[in-house]
């Protein structure tokens, strides 16, 4: 079983539109959440981190964690063709390590 | 540096030859870890440091592969008798476990590696 799980997409979604991006997670003891963004040939970069249960916002992102659930968000609004990315959901699980485990990302693809 | 640096940024070679990695983490940064990214892939986790120690190699995928780092700031990844399935972009982060957030990684550009 994967530890960090995410759809791989293709999500696509009109110019202006909210983006939701879901990444679920196995280790319930998990601590850390992290959003990343990666171009297409690029590296990744962190949009948001999330440590608390509840809606971090930052701009035009909220990330939302459920730790309950296992589960960890990340909305987009008033979506542009820049946002068009790969977006990776990372997660440091419980046991002490700094090493963070990544979903696959999920593609999305906003259009005008 | 203002950020993470990687080199070469592009390595062509030959199947057989040993090739080596370099990453220039942030200045003061005591975490540094190396991923490999295939192309359509998520990121494989290969190793990670702690200073100069590295407390987990699980992700190396074999013994052909090794990595060092030297003062607690530059490490290089050595790839021995490169296969073609070595092809992939090598990426390294680093972060500053000394602060609260300390496990935001920052990534440097990545190492494109082709096997022909």
């Amino acid at each position: 079983q994967k530890e960090v799980e995410q759809n791989s997409g293709p999500l696509s979604v009109p110019e202006g539109a909210i983006a939701s991006l879901n990444c679920t997670y196995s280790d319930r003891g998990s601590q850390s959440f992290f959003w990343y963004r990666q171009y297409s040939g690029k590296s990744p970069e962190l949009i948001m981190s999330i440590y608390s249960n509840g809606d971090k916002e930052d701009g035009r992102f909220t990330a939302q964690l459920n730790k309950a659930s296992q589960y960890v968000s990340l909305l987009i609004r008033d979506s542009q063709p820049s946002d068009s990315a790969t977006y990776l959901c990372a997660v440091i699980l419980s046991g002490g390590s700094y090493i963070p485990t990544f979903g696959r990302g999920t593609s999305l693809i906003v259009h005008p | 540096g203002a950020g993470v640096s990687q080199s070469p940024s592009n390595k062509v070679t030959e199947k057989g030859k040993d090739v080596e990695l370099r990453c220039d983490p942030i200045s003061g940064h005591t975490a540094l870890y190396w991923y490999r990214q295939s192309l359509g892939q998520g990121l494989e986790f290969l190793i990670y440091f702690q200073g100069n120690s590295a407390p987990d190699k699980s992700g190396l995928p074999s013994d052909r592969f090794s990595a060092e780092r030297t003062g607690g700031s530059v490490s290089t990844l050595t790839i021995q008798r490169t296969q073609q399935e070595d092809s992939a972009v090598y990426l390294c982060a680093s972060s500053d476990a000394r602060t609260g957030s300390g496990e935001t990684q920052y990534f440097g550009p990545g190492t494109r590696l082709l096997v022909l």
